[in-house]
């Protein structure tokens, strides 16, 4: 299985709604990372888990909290967001740990959720 | 991470190859290339890196020049699926520090591909 899997695919929240991306992987990696990407524009890093534990924030607003509860899957939960949070979020994994020399020309993204917030 | 410069578009003719390419003046000397592409509507997909020699893989082949101040890759007979944005991204080895060696995707280049 060499697929990075992510749901929901699409998903439509009002500013209170409290929601939650999932994603899964069942390489083995030890490296996951969700990215924000707004249309038209490239993918930016958002967080960094590295076994399990989180390694990069890249001073994303509290409204956006990651969890990753075990090696295979990894959360991000939402909470009063905001309009201009609507953008496609995509998670990675790669195999080797944060910090290696491999970690970044190996990552696999996933599909993304497509998030829209009303 | 050194900065990269991309042509914003290029078309190529199916079947032909598709040479695109990639500025990094101010690349250090422990600083890899890297190529990504991202579909429509799909994640970025690892294509091909390199330090200084040039590098084939199934899916395409890098050209770093010798001064490493750009690079090409070459999609060797290009398809419609090929139709993609691709992302040149130049980072530094990593030596135990997570903080250094993210991807940083500049806006890359769009590829069209035209029967």
């Amino acid at each position: 299985d060499t697929e990075v899997t992510q749901t929901p695919k699409h998903l439509v929240m009002g500013m209170t709604n409290k929601k939650s991306l999932k994603c899964e992987q069942h390489m083995g990696h030890r490296a996951m990372y969700w990215y924000k990407q707004k249309a038209k524009k490239p993918p930016e890093l958002m967080f960094v888990y590295s076994y399990e534990k989180l390694s990069i924030n890249e001073s994303v607003p509290s409204r956006f909290s990651p969890e990753c509860p075990n090696s295979s899957l990894l959360n991000l939960h939402l909470h009063a967001l905001q309009p201009e949070d609507s953008a496609l979020y995509l998670c990675a994994s790669s195999p080797a740990r944060w910090g290696s020399d491999r970690s970044s020309y190996e990552q696999y993204f996933g599909p993304g959720t497509r998030l829209t917030v009303t | 991470d050194a900065k990269t410069t991309q042509p914003p578009s290029m078309d190529c003719a199916e079947g032909r190859a598709a040479n695109l390419p990639c500025n990094h003046s101010t690349i250090s000397g422990n600083e890899y290339v890297y190529w990504y592409r991202q579909i429509h509507s799909q994640g970025p997909q690892y294509i091909i890196h390199g330090l200084k020699n040039n590098e084939t893989n199934e899916m395409a082949s890098l050209i770093i020049t010798e001064d490493r101040k750009s690079s090409t890759l070459i999609l060797p007979h290009a398809t419609l699926r090929d139709t993609a944005v691709y992302y040149c991204i130049v980072r530094g080895r990593l030596y135990g520090s997570g903080n250094t060696g993210k991807l940083i995707f500049g806006q890359g280049t769009t590829l069209q591909v035209k029967p």
